[in-house]
């Protein structure tokens, strides 16, 4: 099993572009989600969802959209790229939350000019 | 929401000697609580978990107490070695639910 994985690992964006992070897992995990890693403020929750075609908003939804069509992939878009979208992004999955353990993947650092 | 503190943010310890990592939280619904490992360039790695059902639970070098009343859990690691040297993250989360909140990390250095 490949497990969790993310591409691109780096990207450089400039203000206003927009670019889809791309995560899919190999688990047959039906929650995934994604978060955003800043120094200091640990990893924050931006959008999650529990099953294809379902999904919700985390804790700093804005300026991200997610769709999730299949079981195996959950992408995450950035429509506008602003400045303060720079920061590492995880995707994370588990067999169905709660109290199961969440296997991140490696990661994608992006930074917008 | 719920919101979590963890401290320290930079712990050193001597190879052999124990390192203490604190987290509280605000949510009293908040009744699962998950510790990460994150290694230089990789995602976070489940360590070690408890529930709020539990007082404490260990697993070889790794143990976690969680105080309800206090709203405070922590992280103890015993005989650490130079590979536990990582950042370390809690979280907490109201179990069945689906919004995990970490604290700000903990980055801890072994020193041989």
């Amino acid at each position: 099993n490949a497990g969790v994985t993310q591409t691109p690992k780096f990207q450089v964006l400039k203000t206003g572009q927009s670019m889809t992070l791309q995560c899919a897992q190999d688990m047959n995990h039906e929650y995934m989600s994604w978060y955003r890693q800043d120094p200091g403020m640990g990893l924050r929750l931006i959008h999650y969802s529990v099953g294809a075609g379902i999904t919700d908003q985390g804790e700093v939804p804005n300026g991200y959209n997610v769709s999730r069509s299949t079981t195996e992939d959950f992408p995450l878009r950035l429509l506008s790229a602003a400045p303060s979208q720079t920061s590492v992004y995880f995707c994370a999955s588990s067999y169905s939350g709660g109290y199961n353990e969440q296997f991140f993947g490696p990661g994608t650092r992006l930074t917008v000019l | 929401g719920e919101n979590v503190e963890q401290h320290p943010s930079t712990l050193s310890v001597q190879e052999g000697d124990s390192a203490v990592i604190k987290c509280t939280y605000s949510d009293s619904a908040s009744n699962y609580f998950p510790w990460y490992k994150q290694e230089l360039g990789k995602g976070p790695q489940l360590i070690i978990d408890i529930r709020s059902n539990v007082g404490e639970k260990k697993d070889q070098r790794i143990a976690v107490t969680l105080n309800k009343t206090a709203k405070h859990f922590s992280l103890h690691i015993t005989e650490t070695q130079p590979e536990d040297s990582a950042v370390y993250f809690c979280a907490a989360s109201a179990g069945g639910g689906n919004q995990f909140y970490f604290g700000t990390g903990t980055s801890l250095t072994v020193i041989p």
